[in-house]
């Protein structure tokens, strides 16, 4: 079975501190993917991935960055955590065959305080 | 982008009962996936129909599919209390490119 994983189930941390969160995929994936979930708003994409070293915005980018030096590891930063980024977060990886709508997987999230 | 639209919001049955959840959206697919969030974990990933197909099963699982009217249904027959989750449906096509956009969900409410 593909295996996501997140590097933290929780985190607290204050604000302007920078925020690392890692994840992990162990199954050769090209595209991984990284959403906020919060209340009532579902799971909103910030970056994704499709290759190495290549990324792209996704619909909510602004106040974060992304890291992908390696194929199975995707980084996401927090460059001055603020409080409207608590939330839970969620890594998620697919094939990369090419084909539009992909089944993803994912991690087990990793729920963000920012104080 | 492609984001489909799960009705109702919530949902609370009794144990045994059937379980319907609708999703809608507004373009053309390749293909619709639904998947299930246990209470604060990641999404599974349940069941994937595809644009040129009407009904698909897996286990007490039962999805359609109407591209005329541009929606979606999962079934959940002889519900568990085990089912008690949050269901997400993700409508995929060309216009959103390798991007899979979830809506808010159905949270689905299993009482034993």
């Amino acid at each position: 079975d593909v295996k996501v994983t997140q590097s933290s189930r929780y985190l607290v941390k204050r604000t302007g501190e920078k925020v690392f969160l890692e994840c992990v995929q162990d199954m050769d994936h090209e595209n991984m993917f990284w959403y906020r979930q919060d209340p009532g708003l579902g799971l909103r994409l910030i970056y994704f991935s499709y290759d190495v070293k290549m990324k792209e915005k996704g619909d909510i980018p602004e106040g974060y960055s992304v890291s992908r030096e390696k194929k199975e590891r995707f980084s996401l930063i927090l460059e001055s955590a603020s409080t409207n980024q608590t939330s839970m977060y969620l890594c998620a990886s697919s094939p990369g065959t090419g084909v539009v709508g992909e089944k993803l997987f994912f991690g087990s999230g990793t729920q963000l305080s920012v104080l | 982008s492609q984001q489909g639209e799960e009705d109702p919001q919530a949902l609370s049955i009794q144990e045994g009962e059937n379980a319907t959840m609708n999703c809608s959206y507004k373009t053309s697919i390749n293909n619709l996936q639904w998947y299930r969030q246990n209470s604060g974990r990641g999404l599974v990933h349940l069941i994937l129909i595809r644009s040129n197909e009407r009904e698909k099963h897996s286990g007490r699982l039962r999805v359609t599919l109407d591209t005329s009217k541009k929606s979606s249904s999962l079934l959940i027959t002889a519900s568990r209390a085990a089912d008690t989750a949050s269901y997400f449906c993700a409508p995929t096509g060309q216009t959103g490119g390798f991007k899979t956009i979830f809506g808010a969900g159905t949270r689905l409410f299993v009482k034993a």
